[in-house]
Parts: C-alpha cells; structure tokens; sequence
C-alpha cells in the first residue's frame, strides 16, 4: 500500500525568505505526486504534477525517487502563500489520490 | 458556472439520524469521488466512482453509500450517524486520474 507522509504540520517562514515543504512517500511501482492547495475559505486545488515538470506561482517541485521525496519549494515566499498544502501520490494505473497530512505555510509580513 | 457544487453547505444533524449529501459536476468528466476531511485536516479517499465502476476505501464503513443517478452526480448517503462521523465532506471529479477538482465542502456535525 502506498502512503505519503509530511513531517511538518506547520511551517511559518517571513515574507521573502526561501521556502521547502517536505514530502516523502512510499510506494514500491512508479508514482505520480502532485501538490494540492487549499486557500482560507477555497476549494481545494491542483497546484503542480511532477510529471509537468513547471513552475506555479513560483513553486517547484523535483521527484527524487533516490530519496523518494518530491518537496516543494519556492525562492521568496509571499503573504498569499499562506495556505493548507497537501502532498498527493497516485499508483501506476490507478485514480485514487493517497493524500498527506498537509502541512499549514504561514509566511509573515 | 461553478464546476463541482455541493449542497448543503453545513449539515448539524442527530446521531442516529441518516443523510445525504449531494454533488454535482458540469465538467463532463467521467468518475466522481468523496473524501473525508477530519479535525486534524487529514484527507482521505473515502470512494471512486465512475459509470462501470466502483472502489471503496476498505476502512470505509458500510453505513456510507455513494448513490449516482446520472454521470454529472455522485450522492453520499450516510446511515445511522455517528460523533465519529464529524468532519468536512469533499466531493470531486476528474478527466484523468491525479488531476481532480474538487467541491467547496460540507462541514458535517453530529451531535
């Protein structure tokens, strides 16, 4: 069975300062990871696929299937950042997303 | 021209008591979940459903039911409620698997 974990259930950083949430997972085929986002008083959405390989709104993210990791990261963090980030996997040919904890990013002024 | 609504918006309710939530799309996509959002904010698939097949989460109690008249709507229907039962209901669609959207989320209260 597949499973996500992330370590960090708050993650509070200045306003410009670099920014990483981790995520790490297990799966023993080839996974698909995705980062969702969820804005005070939004929906939850897709943010990035690893298998786009792009940036939003700033944000990367790398599949290190070595350290089998896919963290978040962006340079200068910005007050809208701050919202619930979920990392997600999804198994090879399947359509359920394993969800991670979430980690809450606050980025102060 | 909301993508996935779900209706209600709160639901307080007895325990004991059943009810449904109802979801709808207007994406055309072809399979439909529900998720569970518990206090913690952990998030979790509770099923998968599409027009030729259903998957349900193992730890999913049998008193859930998702019910889909038509492809555009997945109901969930929960019997004999629980304190347990407590948590935000998300429902979502997807084209492709990974790639979903999601509903705004009914806050369900079970007292």
């Amino acid at each position: 069975a597949q499973r996500v974990t992330q370590p960090e259930k708050l993650l509070s950083v200045f306003k410009g300062a670099p920014v990483e949430l981790k995520c790490n997972y297990s799966y023993s085929g080839s996974p698909e990871l995705f980062w969702y986002v969820q804005y005070s008083r939004q929906r939850l959405q897709l943010l990035l696929r690893h298998i786009s390989r792009e940036s939003i709104k700033g944000f990367t993210a790398d599949l290190n299937k070595g350290e089998t990791s896919f963290h978040l990261k962006k340079p200068f963090a910005q007050e809208e950042d701050s919202a619930m980030y979920y990392c997600a996997l999804i198994a090879h040919a399947g359509n359920m997303l394993t969800f991670g904890g979430g980690t809450r990013l606050m980025v102060k002024p | 021209d909301t993508a996935v609504s779900q209706t209600p918006k709160y639901l307080v309710t007895q325990m004991g008591n059943d009810k449904s939530i109802k979801c709808e799309q207007n994406l055309g996509h072809d399979t439909m979940y529900w998720y569970k959002q518990d206090s913690k904010k952990f998030l979790k698939i509770m099923f998968s459903y599409n027009n030729k097949e259903l998957i349900i989460n193992e730890t999913v109690p049998n008193r859930f039911s998702p019910k889909s008249p038509d492809k555009a709507h997945l109901n969930l229907h929960i019997n004999s409620l629980e304190l347990g039962d407590s948590a935000v209901y998300f429902c979502a669609s997807s084209p492709a698997p990974g790639t979903q959207y999601f509903g705004p989320g009914t806050r369900l209260t079970v007292l």
